[in-house]
């Protein structure tokens, strides 16, 4: 069964308020990864999470790894129009050998 | 990425053909997967291959098969097509260290 889930399903919001989405696993995580789809495209990755706790930004996007690494965030700061898209976040589970992707969060800004 | 390219990119089929989509890489990987989106549902893996004589089923693999033909193909076939397999489907692969994955750019399947 899921064993990644990820909230909120959809989350609409004006331009240059923060967004922020979650991804909660049943289990430890080896690592955890964040894709960004845009609208008609497909997944791309932007950022892997490996240590606890650990934090990292790039420009207005900071993704969080929790300290017993079942949990992280995608925080963006000051929403613009090109975030627009589906943010997947994809669990590699200790063992496991291939990492599962949670729902993930489509995000919708209003200019 | 232009590396995982994907044939054809969209297909309409009626239900009860039989229809192959392909993916080829050149980024050397290793593991390769098949995965089905469908509005609100995510990526759902259908299929995957660690290496050439290694092939998996994921969650939703009942209705596909799938050949690996190659460490650099990695093939999607519908038996027998029916409508609710209607969707897009993507490939992807990944390397075996960090197991960060590249995606086509999708085939859009529609079963009539």
């Amino acid at each position: 069964g899921q064993q990644v889930m990820q909230i909120p399903q959809y989350q609409h919001v004006q331009e240059g308020e923060d967004f922020t989405t979650y991804c909660n696993s049943s289990t430890t995580l080896s690592n955890i990864q964040w894709y960004k789809q845009r609208p008609g495209g497909h997944p791309v990755f932007l950022i892997q999470l490996v240590k606890s706790g650990e934090v990292k930004k790039q420009k207005r996007l900071t993704f969080q790894f929790g300290e017993a690494k079942k949990n992280s965030s995608l925080h963006i700061t000051a929403t613009q129009t090109t975030d627009v898209g589906t943010y997947f976040c994809a669990g590699l589970i200790t063992n496991a050998g291939k990492s599962t992707f949670g729902d993930g969060t489509t995000l919708t800004v209003k200019p | 990425d232009a590396d995982v390219t994907q044939t054809p990119r969209n297909r309409i089929t009626k239900t009860g053909k039989r229809i192959m989509l392909e993916c080829s890489q050149t980024k050397g990987h290793d593991r390769m997967y098949w995965y089905r989106q469908d509005p609100g549902l995510g990526l759902r893996l259908i299929y995957y291959s660690f290496d050439v004589k290694d092939i998996n089923k994921g969650e939703i693999s009942d209705g596909y098969s799938v050949s690996r033909q190659a460490q650099a193909k990695f093939s999607l076939s519908l038996e027998s097509a029916i409508p609710n397999q209607t969707a897009l489907y993507f490939c992807a692969t990944s390397d075996p260290r960090g197991n960060t994955q590249y995606f086509g750019p999708g085939t859009r399947l529609t079963v009539l």
